[in-house]
């Protein structure tokens, strides 16, 4: 069990430029989260998918971020028009019905 | 609204000590708390969890005490070691509920 993969692990984007975020949940697992997290504001919640069917994007930016889980091996976060604000750790999580919440390595996002 | 609060911001002890570590929080309709431990460049890892019907949960070295008269709980981490060195996050969310509310963390540094 490889837990949580998340790539890339680093990635620096010019302001404008658009963003893809990978995640391969742990397999067996129907719930996958997206969380982001910085300093000033700490864990956020962002999206939640169970079954790959979108439960809930509450703590989505409404106009430039938007998540997909194609299938149940992989779920992606796009962010477009990056913008400088928009850096921070995006942390992809999966758990198994609704047991323990496991969280991938994150990917460090550099918007310059 | 910052629902989940945690202090100290950071607390030193030495090896060997009690580290204690509170958390406090608004919605009465918590009733899960989950306490992730973070150490640089990987993502929270779940150390020990309560839920609200509880009032103490112990796992080895770290045990949860929980007051929900005063929606307060802690973390006690008995016999702290170096490698306890990290961050820890307090989480809360309603039983059965996938959205986690964090705390912004403790930074734990123990002196060898």
């Amino acid at each position: 069990n490889a837990g949580v993969i998340q790539t890339p692990r680093h990635k620096v984007t010019g302001k404008g430029q658009e963003a893809t975020l990978w995640c391969e949940p742990i397999s067996g697992h129907s719930a996958v989260f997206w969380y982001r997290q910085t300093i000033v504001q700490g864990l956020e919640f962002l999206t939640y998918f169970r079954n790959q069917a979108p439960i809930d994007d509450s703590g989505m930016p409404k106009e430039r971020f938007s998540a997909q889980m194609p299938n149940q091996s992989h779920s992606t976060l796009k962010i477009q028009s990056t913008q400088p604000q928009d850096s921070a750790v995006y942390l992809c999580a999966s758990s198994f019905q609704r047991g323990e919440v496991f969280f991938g390595k994150g990917t460090r996002l550099t918007v310059v | 609204q910052q629902q989940v609060r945690q202090s100290p911001q950071s607390l030193t002890v030495w090896e060997g000590e009690t580290a204690i570590l509170n958390c406090s929080y608004e919605n009465s309709a918590f009733d899960y708390f989950p306490w992730y431990q973070q150490f640089p460049g990987e993502g929270p890892a779940l150390l020990i969890s309560i839920l609200s019907v509880s009032d103490k949960k112990e796992d080895g070295r770290f045990t949860i005490f929980f007051n929900k008269r005063e929606k307060k709980l802690s973390l006690h981490i008995a016999d702290s070691q170096p490698g306890d060195s990290a961050t820890y996050f307090c989480a809360a969310s309603k039983a059965g509920n996938y959205k986690y509310v964090f705390g912004a963390g403790t930074r734990l540094k123990v002196i060898a």
